[in-house]
């Protein structure tokens, strides 16, 4: 799987916006591009994933750049409860030999929520 | 519908011994990854089976191995434990072949002696 890098961590004021960046810039054509987050004593959950076009669903939104060398995880208006880990995690659409290949996690970014 | 289940929660072991690790994934899900999650390394994929088969692997030694059953429940084993094998053992489950996302167990927090 191809790298990502994100921030190490970010804060952020509670019922504010917040945007999380990725860099990806050895994408793939066939990666697509995965979030997840892993709250304190948890175990990871899925969160947002796409191709190239922007996506959104009821947890948050996710921005791709034009040429995919990039995109921004945002929740539109942070709870304390979202607090976490949040990790951005490329997979190919091409799985070789079936099965689910694993996830390859970073060290992602640790966000904090101001109340 | 149950998430995945992972027991037991807490184990505690002494260098040498060895512990199975046991992962129920959610009704219907027949493929399920392992994860290792330590301080230092982060989370590390372990490997992955579907119908009772192992597919993929991480870079782990032959201590760490696992196994599927035909309900789609699956176990790890590590022999031999050692002081580094302190971590947090994820559990997760697919839906089918292919499926991008995961959803992962509370797991497991072996602390080794």
């Amino acid at each position: 799987d191809a790298k990502t890098t994100q921030p190490n961590s970010m804060e952020s004021n509670e019922e504010e916006p917040v945007h999380l960046p990725c860099n990806h810039s050895t994408i793939s054509g066939t990666d697509y591009i995965h979030w997840y987050r892993q709250l304190p004593s948890q175990g990871p959950e899925y969160v947002i994933h796409g191709l190239t076009s922007n996506v959104n669903n009821r947890m948050a939104s996710l921005a791709i750049a034009e040429d995919r060398k990039s995109s921004t995880l945002i929740l539109h208006r942070a709870t304390l409860r979202d607090a976490a880990v949040y990790y951005c995690i490329l997979r190919s659409s091409q799985y070789s030999g079936g099965g689910a290949d694993g996830l390859t996690f970073g060290k992602g970014t640790h966000l904090i929520i101001q109340p | 519908k149950a998430g995945v289940t992972q027991t037991p929660r807490y184990l505690i072991k002494t260098r040498g011994q060895q512990v199975t690790l046991s992962c129920s994934p959610i009704s219907g899900h027949r493929s399920v990854s392992w994860y290792q999650q330590t301080p230092g390394q982060g989370l590390q994929f372990l490997f992955e089976y579907f119908s009772e088969t192992q597919r993929n692997k991480g870079n782990f030694p032959g201590r760490f191995s696992g196994r599927q059953f035909s309900n789609s429940r699956s176990e790890m084993n590590v022999s031999t434990l050692e002081l580094g094998d302190s971590a947090l053992y994820l559990c997760a489950s697919s839906l089918v072949v292919g499926q991008e996302t995961q959803y992962f167990g509370p797991g497991t927090r072996l602390l080794v002696l």
